[in-house]
């Protein structure tokens, strides 16, 4: 079964400090994806990224990086020289590749930011 | 666009009533999905469609139900309202046929049962 485990709840920093935000997932299957979203406290949700299991390769896009690693099964979220405007709750998702290329979430429990001035 | 689109924003039920929350999308989506998202919880998958006519559970499918009689919408039905299924849910979409692009998703329905 499918499980995704982010084991931060609540992340307090200052402006401009880096945080990371850790995610380990379970699957069974060799084809799957990860994702990360963002939740500000207005309420939508905000995708961040998408990652296939073959390609480990990190990424980064601005302040936002991403360090996949399929031997600890984790997919950790770097932001640097956080800002205010960071503060959000982070919510990392997995999905296999499912037959007929449905795509369901399974959806970690997420780790709430707060960034202080 | 209007992208994926929820309807009401926030509603306030009376144990037993029923309702239906709407979604739709306008970007021609095979794959629609229902969530809910709990404190603590994350979100959880209730119902999703693959296409018109073809709908399956997800994880907590128990006390809704679901129809999808065009590609555009995807209405949750809740029969008998609960105040266990006070929570914020989710409508997404995505392209699926195996392309596995990102799900949208709608703004959210706050429903509160008393």
């Amino acid at each position: 079964a499918q499980k995704v485990t982010q084991a931060q709840t609540e992340i307090s920093v200052v402006e401009k400090e880096d945080v990371t935000l850790d995610c380990v997932y379970e699957t069974r299957d060799t084809t799957y994806y990860l994702f990360w979203y963002k939740q500000p406290p207005s309420g939508e949700l905000v995708f961040l990224i998408r990652r296939n299991s073959f390609d480990e390769q990190n990424e980064i896009s601005g302040r936002y990086s991403w360090n996949f690693q399929k031997s600890t099964s984790s997919f950790n979220f770097t932001i640097t020289a956080s800002q205010v405007v960071d503060s959000a709750v982070y919510f990392c998702a997995l999905s296999e590749a499912a037959q007929g290329g449905s795509e369901k979430l399974v959806f970690g429990k997420g780790t709430k930011l707060t960034v202080n001035p | 666009n209007a992208g994926v689109t929820q309807t009401p924003k926030f509603q306030v039920l009376k144990t037993g009533q029923s309702m239906t929350l709407q979604c739709a999308q306008d970007m021609n989506h095979e794959y629609m999905s229902w969530y809910r998202q709990d404190p603590g919880m994350g979100l959880r998958l209730i119902h999703y469609s693959v296409g018109a006519g073809i709908t399956d559970q997800g994880e907590v499918p128990n006390g809704y139900n679901v129809s999808r009689s065009t590609t555009e919408d995807f209405p949750l039905r809740l029969l008998s309202a609960a105040p266990s299924q006070t929570s914020v849910y989710f409508c997404a979409s995505n392209y699926g046929g195996g392309t596995l692009e990102t799900q949208y998703f709608g703004p959210g329905t706050r429903l509160l049962v008393l």
